[in-house]
């Protein structure tokens, strides 16, 4: 059982909808990551939570806006996704500013289809 | 940018049979970590390395970091069917950096 819950498990939605990725842990880590990944290919960051700051967002377009309501929490608003943005997406945590040196707890993830 | 390559991108081995996934970054890193990620689910850590030649074992699983922390290796002994998935190596240059995952070694075990 993974200590990080993300909902939905699956999604599928229309180009012109609007729709939020949640994801929850009660591990007590105070960074909190969002990543996207593709088929056979590995984990690619969007955007990184310290201290329910945004501390990284690595040029995501605007279609996609990140949320930290609290220390345990982490949504991603979708609106007016493309077709390629169909992936899994990963929410993951670790304890605290040391983003590099610390191991990450990864969610089940969202697989998300747009059509 | 940091850079962080895996090989092989594929192996298919006989149960039994050993393997080895390579990942080596164009900086020197931090510390090295590797993930493991089965057909359909997600990454889960395996361990962590971070001093300069470090070498660590989980049972069949043997973990190197090179001497000039660029490199490092997973070796497993003896596959089983419960190895299938894909190995990713994720590193860091310094600890305010994010990782970088590297490409990942899918691993196929034949029984």
């Amino acid at each position: 059982d993974t200590e990080v819950t993300q909902t939905p498990k699956h999604l599928v939605m229309g180009m012109t909808n609007k729709k939020s990725l949640k994801c929850e842990q009660h591990m007590g880590h105070r960074a909190m990551y969002w990543y996207k990944q593709k088929a056979k290919k590995p984990p690619e960051l969007m955007f990184v939570y310290s201290y329910e700051k945004l501390s990284i967002n690595e040029s995501v377009p605007s279609r996609f806006s990140p949320e930290c309501p609290n220390s345990s929490l982490l949504n991603l608003h979708l609106h007016a996704l493309q077709p390629e943005d169909s992936a899994l997406y990963l929410c993951a945590s670790s304890q605290g500013r040391e983003f590099g040196n610390q191991p990450q707890h990864f969610g089940d993830g969202t697989r998300l289809s747009i059509l | 940018g940091q850079q962080v390559m895996q090989i092989p991108q594929y192996q298919h081995v006989q149960e039994g049979e050993d393997f080895t996934t390579y990942c080596n970054s164009s900086t020197t890193l931090s510390n090295i970590q590797w993930y493991k990620q089965r057909p359909g689910g997600h990454p889960v850590f395996l361990i962590q390395l971070v001093k300069s030649g470090e070498v660590k074992k989980q049972k069949r699983l043997t973990f190197q970091f090179g001497e000039a922390k660029k490199n490092s290796s997973l070796h497993i002994t003896a596959t089983q069917t419960t190895d299938v998935g894909t190995y990713f190596c994720a590193g860091s240059s310094w600890a305010g950096n994010m990782l970088t995952f590297g490409g990942g070694t899918r691993l196929m075990v034949k029984p």
